[in-house]
């Protein structure tokens, strides 16, 4: 059972440059999630979605993209890399009921220079 | 809007200490779910404890135990006789159970406790 499998897990960027961050879950949940983490920032959550074609802004969405086509894929897009943006950022999954516990993808360690 | 505050920036200890971790949260909706979860060194997110709000019963599990009381809006964590392999970053979430607040799971910044020998 794979669960949330995040890729690339390091990703070098020149600012300027996009590139798409891949994340896929086989547990059949309805919420999927992104979120970036900046030391002694926690983790902020950038986009999420409840279904699939059903998507909303989280706390900083500005300079991402999301889609959610299948309930499976949950992309996230930098169309035009900052050094800002570096970060390491995780995808999560979790079912419908509220009271389940988000399942997490390892990473990805972002850094544009 | 919903927060969470974890006002312990960083933590240290010696090994057999006991260590409680502090979590306040806000939040308008009436049904919501708390988690902790645990980053070890190694990166990855590991789930600890969740608990619905309506459930106010505390709980010890072997040297783990929380402490949820609504009234003051906090669900704190301890840890008895702390080891080293307990050094890590600790996350509080929230998760609302609102309309406006389904699917959206929000952090604490997060403890850094660090476990001496």
């Amino acid at each position: 059972n794979a669960g949330v499998t995040q890729t690339p897990k390091f990703q070098v960027l020149k600012t300027g440059q996009s590139m798409t961050l891949q994340c896929a879950q086989d547990m059949n949940h309805e919420y999927m999630s992104w979120y970036r983490q900046d030391p002694g920032m926690g983790l902020r959550l950038i986009h999420y979605s409840v279904g699939a074609g059903i998507t909303d802004q989280g706390e900083v969405p500005n300079g991402y993209n999301v889609s959610r086509s299948t309930t499976e894929d949950f992309p996230l897009r930098l169309l035009s890399a900052a050094p800002s943006q570096t970060s390491v950022y995780f995808c999560a999954s979790s079912p419908m009921t509220g009271r389940t516990e988000a399942f997490f993808g390892q990473g990805t360690r972002l850094t544009v220079v | 809007a919903q927060k969470v505050t974890q006002a312990q920036t960083e933590i240290s200890v010696v090994e057999k200490e006991d260590v409680t971790l502090d979590c306040v949260y806000e939040t308008r909706d009436t049904t919501y779910y708390l988690f902790w979860y645990k980053q070890p060194p190694s990166g990855e997110l590991v789930f600890l404890i969740r608990r619905n709000s309506f459930d106010e019963q505390n709980e010890i599990s072997g040297r783990y135990s929380w402490n949820f009381q609504k009234s003051t809006s906090s669900f704190n964590f301890t840890i008895t006789a702390s080891q080293v392999v307990d050094s890590a970053v600790y996350f509080c979430a929230l998760r609302g159970h609102s309309s406006s607040n389904t699917g959206k799971l929000i952090f604490g910044q997060g403890t850094t406790l660090q476990v001496k020998p």
